[in-house]
């Protein structure tokens, strides 16, 4: 497997623009995962999924931000309308319940600037 | 709910010598943790990982990290550093007994390990 997968890499965007993350989570994993990582805050859960339904968006920012999961091999979260301070990097992670051997596996990142 | 806290922010030590990083946890429940590190640019890979086994964790790249639980430490160490170890280290905690089964990761502030040569 490619690992989770996400996409942009970078973003550079106007604020007041929709911005859209995309990230694909490693195939037969039941769990994805959204994490923010900024200077001031390090890294904070935004929201997660579970077999494709949200369980605990309570790490949403504002009701600008947005997260779906159509199926189970894909995500995006949006920001409509964006701000200077949601510049971050974006980090998805998918797992597979296992117990004690559970382990989130991340991809890359997504550098967002908002400008 | 549950809170770690990394000692240090920044630490510097020369190529070949001892890397100690400091964490300290707090758990509500019985705790998991995590050392995660994070290259430039890079995304987060698990170096070691704690759940009720050995209290003394060995990982990759020569890293092991101790699970002291009277002292609510968990603190990573490695007896030799390498110019590639430098990088972000996060150490994190997430609960065991979640009923929803996720490991809801709490992460530290991260720990810039900086190697001299």
């Amino acid at each position: 497997d490619a690992g989770v997968i996400q996409s942009p890499r970078h973003e550079v965007t106007e604020m007041g623009q929709e911005v859209t993350l995309r990230c694909k989570p490693i195939s037969g994993h039941d769990y994805l995962f959204w994490y923010r990582q900024t200077m001031m805050r390090g890294l904070e859960l935004l929201i997660y999924f579970n077999n494709n339904v949200p369980i605990d968006d309570s790490g949403m920012p504002e009701d600008r931000f947005s997260a779906k999961m159509p199926n189970a091999s894909f995500s995006t979260l949006k920001i409509q309308p964006s701000e200077p301070r949601d510049s971050a990097v974006y980090f998805c992670a998918s797992s597979l319940y296992r117990g004690e051997d559970t382990e989130a596996f991340f991809g890359q990142g997504t550098r967002l600037t908002v400008v | 709910a549950q809170s770690v806290t990394q000692l240090d922010s920044h630490v510097s030590v020369s190529e070949g010598t001892p890397v100690l990083l400091r964490c300290n946890y707090s758990s509500s429940y019985s705790p998991s943790l995590f050392w995660y590190v994070q290259h430039p640019n890079k995304g987060l890979q698990l170096l070691l990982k704690y759940t009720s086994a050995a209290t003394l964790v060995k990982g990759i790249n020569g890293f092991e990290a101790e699970f002291k639980k009277s002292e609510t430490s968990f603190h990573l160490t490695k007896p030799s550093a390498h110019m590639s170890d430098a990088a972000e280290y996060f150490c994190v905690v997430s609960d065991r007994f979640i009923i929803q089964g996720a490991q809801k990761l709490v992460f530290g502030q991260g720990t810039r390990l900086t190697i001299n040569p």
